[in-house]
């Protein structure tokens, strides 16, 4: 299975701020996913990442809040915009078709 | 979208015993179902998964069943030990709307030694 390296893998930030978080990946993938996990909860979905075409959002969320890049096949980038404290909370990338592999986490702390 | 329930949320058992953690899902087009083991600070591990046309899969202690009809799938494991203590989660995706996974709410299992 693929290997996902995630950066940073915490970070404190001030309200109103930005933070850019990315996953590389150590084989291709076609789609790459981005989900956010607040404390003791579930995961839920962001939104899909293919290359070459604008990420797919999930109700709830959306693009000028959560920016993604994905330039290649292997690397993606989440942007949280604007941040409040509501927003803190471990942000996850995966990949795989079936049995999807995890990102190690962003633990981010908006203050 | 695709809506995935489960039971219970917090699940304590004596080491030794059998733990069933339950999960429905809502779209029938949902056609592969893995079960993810969380521990406390660490990312989401996959420890088995089940697709549509299997009823049944077991892995060591582990096995798992999925009832199309009934549109729900269970997670069995048996003789409990201290180190299966951990957050599980269910979930549930289909090809046909893009593999996203959509996940249950979770249980948090405590095996007592």
């Amino acid at each position: 299975s693929a290997v996902i390296s995630q950066k940073p893998s915490r970070d404190i930030c001030q309200r109103g701020t930005s933070l850019t978080i990315q996953c590389q990946v150590d084989s291709q993938v076609t789609m790459m996913f981005w989900y956010r996990q607040q404390p003791g909860q579930s995961l839920t979905l962001i939104a899909t990442a293919n290359q070459g075409s604008e990420a797919t959002y999930e109700s709830g969320f959306v693009i000028d809040k959560f920016p993604i890049s994905r330039p290649n096949l292997t690397f993606s980038t989440l942007t949280v915009s604007n941040m409040s404290p509501e927003d803190s909370s471990i942000y996850l990338c995966s990949v795989g078709v079936e049995g999807y592999t995890f990102g190690s986490g962003t633990r981010l702390t908006v203050v | 979208g695709e809506n995935v329930e489960q039971h219970p949320s917090t699940l304590s058992v004596q080491e030794g015993d059998s733990a069933v953690i339950k999960c429905t899902y809502s779209d029938s087009a949902s056609n592969y179902f893995p079960w993810y083991k969380q521990e406390l600070g660490k990312r989401p591990q996959l420890i088995i998964d089940i697709r549509s046309n299997v009823g049944e899969k077991k892995d060591q202690r582990i096995a798992v069943t999925l009832n199309k009809t009934a549109k729900h799938f269970s997670l069995h494991i048996t003789e409990t030990q201290p180190e299966d203590s951990a957050v599980y989660f269910c979930a549930a995706s289909s090809r046909n709307t893009g593999n996203q996974f959509y996940f249950g709410t979770g249980t948090s299992l405590t095996v007592i030694p």
